[in-house]
């Protein structure tokens, strides 16, 4: 059982939008930034967004976050078949450790 | 460009023990804390701990706690985890990530190739 909670799985067909939440508490998303990862088939995570909405270099702007509260959102516009991998939210819980989400998998119809 | 690259992994028997290694290039190794990270086959991320820049501070998951160990050689650029009394739940690829700056340090900005961990009971 994760402490984040993500939906298990999303999809949308190409060129369409999908968002994947992240619901956390006080003690995590509520007071830390949250970070996404991409993890496409067979192959590490990679870092997608950082600080709650930014993103490293060479992401494109169709990746973007945002947090409200204790719930992060990722969202993914003009969706690719590139893009069908696993996702996970992370950031830091006040218990001293990270956590993650369970992962959403993004599937492009 | 920060790079890691892993080695170790394999199976072993439960209740043995096991040793990874991650070498890093690409960046200041001295400056960021190291993170381990396992996934177990099928399944999510989960956190295995973390390594401060100086190897002064380490915490870790409470289910390897007082299992595992971290070490690190900065003047080396490697970080090892030293893992005893392996259980078959164990079983997982074990990844070495960079933290972020350090006001995230729980931001992994950087990942290994993975080392694929395998424990027989």
């Amino acid at each position: 059982q994760s402490v984040l909670t993500q939906p298990p799985s999303v999809s949308a067909a190409p060129g369409q939008k999908v968002t994947i939440s992240c619901s956390g508490s006080s003690s995590n998303v509520g007071s830390h930034f949250v970070s996404w990862y991409q993890q496409l088939p067979g192959t590490a995570p990679k870092l997608l967004i950082y600080d709650n909405y930014a993103r490293p270099s060479g992401i494109p702007d169709r990746f973007s976050g945002s947090k409200s509260g204790t719930t992060a959102t990722l969202t993914i516009t003009g969706l690719q078949t590139g893009d069908e991998a696993d996702y996970y939210c992370g950031t830091w819980d006040n218990s001293v450790s990270v956590v993650f989400g369970g992962g959403t998998k993004v599937t492009v119809l | 460009q920060a790079h890691l690259v892993q080695s170790g992994g394999g199976v072993v028997q439960a209740g043995g023990s096991l040793r990874l290694s991650c070498v890093a290039s690409g960046f200041s190794f001295g400056t960021f804390g190291i993170h381990w990270v396992r996934q177990a086959p099928g399944m999510g991320l989960e956190w295995v701990g973390v390594t401060s820049y100086d190897g002064r501070n380490n915490y870790y998951a409470d289910s390897v706690k007082g299992r595992f160990t971290f070490s690190r050689d900065n003047s080396q650029n490697t970080v090892s985890l030293l893992m005893n009394s392996l259980k078959p739940e164990d079983t997982s690829i074990y990844y070495c990530a960079k933290g972020q700056r350090a006001a995230a340090f729980y931001t992994l900005d950087h990942w290994g190739q993975g080392a694929l961990v395998t424990v027989s009971s």
